[in-house]
């Protein structure tokens, strides 16, 4: 069953913490993605992979961090340094293609609260 | 600068048509791509616009003009689960930025019975 799973659905974290959110595919897909969004507003780039041991920042990208370790894996790291951490956050990934214009799949995401 | 407008809410009556526009003026384009996005789910691909004209798939069909910087999402026969949020996004053809997307904000449609 292909996919992308990102965990877990639901996160809550005190202010001040670092928290770490999954996203895992086994589409063998080589670029991979992860977007926040909040309340009326469209999704926004943090960080991007197209290729393993290789990402560059988005639009965001200021308090959170990467890594991309394996093609499978590319996890996410809010660090307390992110203003106003709360928001859905979404991982997607897409095949490499004439002029990386393939289509983004997306996971489910993960709803994380700062309190 | 990078701009995609959509409109920010719309109604319609199940079994009507709806037009969901969304204009754009970004640095490089490569295509647009249409998701639909329900309520605290993740967004899923509708279709991707890269040559001028229309694109049908089944009852939904998106259309671009890029000397216009226009595209619309059409859909036909509406049912109540197609109640979501409709992104558009820009495929960006420049630099380091090559494949990434730029998100409208997107359109909440309502499907009323």
């Amino acid at each position: 069953d292909g996919g992308i799973t990102q965990s877990p659905k639901y996160l809550f974290r005190k202010e001040g913490q670092n928290v770490t959110l999954s996203c895992e595919q086994n589409l063998n897909h080589d670029a991979m993605y992860w977007y926040r969004q909040d309340p009326g507003q469209g999704l926004r780039l943090i960080y991007y992979s197209q290729i393993v041991n290789d990402f560059q920042k988005g639009d965001i990208a200021e308090g959170y961090s990467v890594s991309r370790e394996k093609k499978e894996s590319f996890p996410l790291t809010v660090t307390s340094a992110q203003k106003n951490p709360t928001a859905f956050y979404l991982c997607a990934s897409s095949p490499p293609g004439a002029g990386f214009t393939d289509t983004q799949y997306f996971g489910p995401g993960t709803r994380l609260t700062v309190l | 600068g990078q701009n995609i407008d959509q409109p920010t809410e719309m109604t319609a009556t199940e079994g009507a048509i709806v037009q969901i526009n969304c204009t754009y003026q970004t640095s490089g384009f490569n295509g647009l791509f249409w998701y639909q996005q329900h309520a605290g789910e993740a967004p899923t691909f509708l279709s991707y616009n890269v040559l001028d004209g229309l694109e049908e798939k089944g009852r939904f069909s998106s259309f671009l003009s890029r000397s216009k910087g226009y595209s619309y999402l059409l859909l036909k026969e509406l049912q109540m689960k197609d109640s979501a949020s409709y992104l558009c996004a820009v495929s960006l053809n420049y630099g380091g930025s090559q494949g990434n997307l730029i998100f409208g904000k997107g359109t909440k449609l309502s499907v009323k019975p």
